[in-house]
């Protein structure tokens, strides 16, 4: 079975602080993304990225930033956090293979920031 | 471009009771669609998928067929149960590009009372 893992289920942070937010995945999948969920407005991806090193801007990129070092991992920064920036922070991954791209979610994050 | 638009919810039936949720795309490819299904607390979970025309994905008593002519996926249940309780995504990925990217819904709140 695939797993997406990602390092934090909860948490909270004060305005300004730089946020880091880990996921891993062990399937060897060339893609990995980035996405915020919030009421009413669904999911809405903020990066991904189709290889290491290798990133692209989503629908909502502004005051993030990413970082894929290592293929099985994809890091989502918070330069500076904001109010506006407390969400559902969920991280997913797809192979290239089959091209259907089905993809694979991890539990997601939920951060609050104070 | 892409993009789904699925049924506002939030959709409230008694166990046992009928449930379809509609889903219809506009695609500038081939796409491959899918329903997603986030119970509360935790990530995305494919429910099931459909990759061409006439496809019918099942799972779990969920079905739903890619209809083409009506650029539709429409995600039915015979007889639900409190247990089926989440929000649902309908989704496409355009299979002509290698980036992999998932277009979602904005996601369908069920309540299922006993």
């Amino acid at each position: 079975d695939v797993k997406v893992t990602q390092s934090s289920r909860y948490l909270v942070k004060r305005t300004g602080e730089k946020v880091f937010l880990e996921c891993v995945q062990d399937m060897d999948h060339e893609n990995m993304f980035w996405y915020r969920q919030d009421p009413g407005l669904g999911l809405r991806l903020i990066y991904f990225s189709y290889d290491v090193k290798m990133k692209e801007k989503g629908d909502i990129p502004e005051g993030y930033s990413v970082s894929r070092e290592k293929k099985e991992r994809f890091s989502l920064i918070l330069e500076s956090a904001s109010t506006n920036q407390t969400s559902m922070y969920l991280c997913a991954s797809s192979s290239h293979g089959t091209g259907v791209y089905e993809q694979y979610f991890g539990p997601g994050t939920r951060l609050t920031v104070t | 471009g892409n993009s789904v638009t699925q049924m506002e919810g939030p959709v409230t039936l008694s166990e046992e009771a009928f449930l379809t949720i509609n889903c219809t795309y506009t695609a500038t490819g081939y796409p491959s669609l899918f329903w997603y299904v986030q119970y509360p607390g935790e990530g995305l979970q494919l429910l099931l998928k459909a990759t061409k025309a006439d496809d019918k994905g099942s799972n779990k008593g969920f079905e739903a067929t890619y209809r083409k002519e009506t650029t539709s996926f429409h995600l039915e249940k015979g007889s639900v149960q409190v247990s089926d309780s989440a929000v649902y995504f309908c989704a496409l990925s355009d299979r002509g590009s290698t980036l992999g990217r998932l277009y979602f819904g904005r996601g369908t709140q069920l309540t299922v009372w006993p």
